[in-house]
């Protein structure tokens, strides 16, 4: 079955970049999305179309596509950024949630 | 503005059905180009997207729980109905709803959540 594969956590300290990768076999042929998600909280869009980003997010937040996936980046991490991340993509008949980055604000 | 909100029951007995309902308001689902969503996430776990229904009344399930579900719509009422059989304990998890302006992607507005458990 089709499978989107995160790494279960990335630490990085203010001002600095982190970067989650999302790898999966469907992903070339389609676009990815990236949520945030705080404890208790529903998931918020940050990046739709692979790198587009709806309006109210700040530009910290980036995407990126390539032939082995894609990326979210925060550039200039802020102690709010401390979440969960998931992307998500589709192989045409069904939507899928990757496995979850929990991102840590040292 | 757009807003949906969840509710049913926060218990749920093994074997029983779940029902649940997402009322939204700020777009109609007779819209073209419109979806309505349902995601679970288990206690500590990743979400997990589960069924879809579109403005016609097309409807689309994840496979491993297709014949447990049925998704379907009131647009008099702006609702979305989602129904569960055969619950289990590993079935207990928060249940959202959400919207779309893509099939199966960009899911932009989000309810709040339901949580439901499972025991007896």
């Amino acid at each position: 079955s089709y499978e989107l594969t995160q790494p279960p956590s990335v630490a990085v300290s203010p001002g600095q970049t982190a970067r989650i990768t999302c790898s999966g076999d469907a992903l070339p042929e389609h676009y990815a999305c990236w949520y945030q998600q705080k404890p208790g909280q529903a998931p918020v869009l940050v990046i739709y179309k692979d790198t587009e980003r709806p309006s109210g997010i700040p530009e910290r937040f980036s995407g990126s596509s390539s032939e082995t996936g894609v990326t979210l980046t925060i550039s200039g991490v802020q102690p709010e950024d401390e979440a969960d991340y998931y992307c998500q993509s589709t192989d045409s008949r069904a939507s899928l949630f990757g496995s979850g980055t929990k991102v840590t604000v040292l | 503005q757009v807003t949906l909100r969840e509710s049913g029951p926060a218990l749920v007995r093994p074997t029983q059905t779940l029902t649940l309902t997402c009322t939204f308001s700020g777009f109609s689902l007779t819209t073209s180009g419109l979806y309505v969503t349902w995601i679970r996430q288990p206690p500590g776990k990743a979400l997990e997207w589960l069924a879809l229904i579109d403005w016609d009344g097309d409807q689309y399930y994840t496979t491993s729980l297709r014949s447990r579900l049925t998704i379907s719509k009131d647009t008099s009422k702006n609702q979305v109905v989602l129904t569960m059989t055969n619950m289990d304990p590993v079935d207990t998890a928060t249940y959202f709803c959400a919207r779309s302006t893509l099939r199966f992607l960009e899911f932009d507005y989000w309810g709040q959540g339901t949580q439901v458990t499972v025991s007896s």
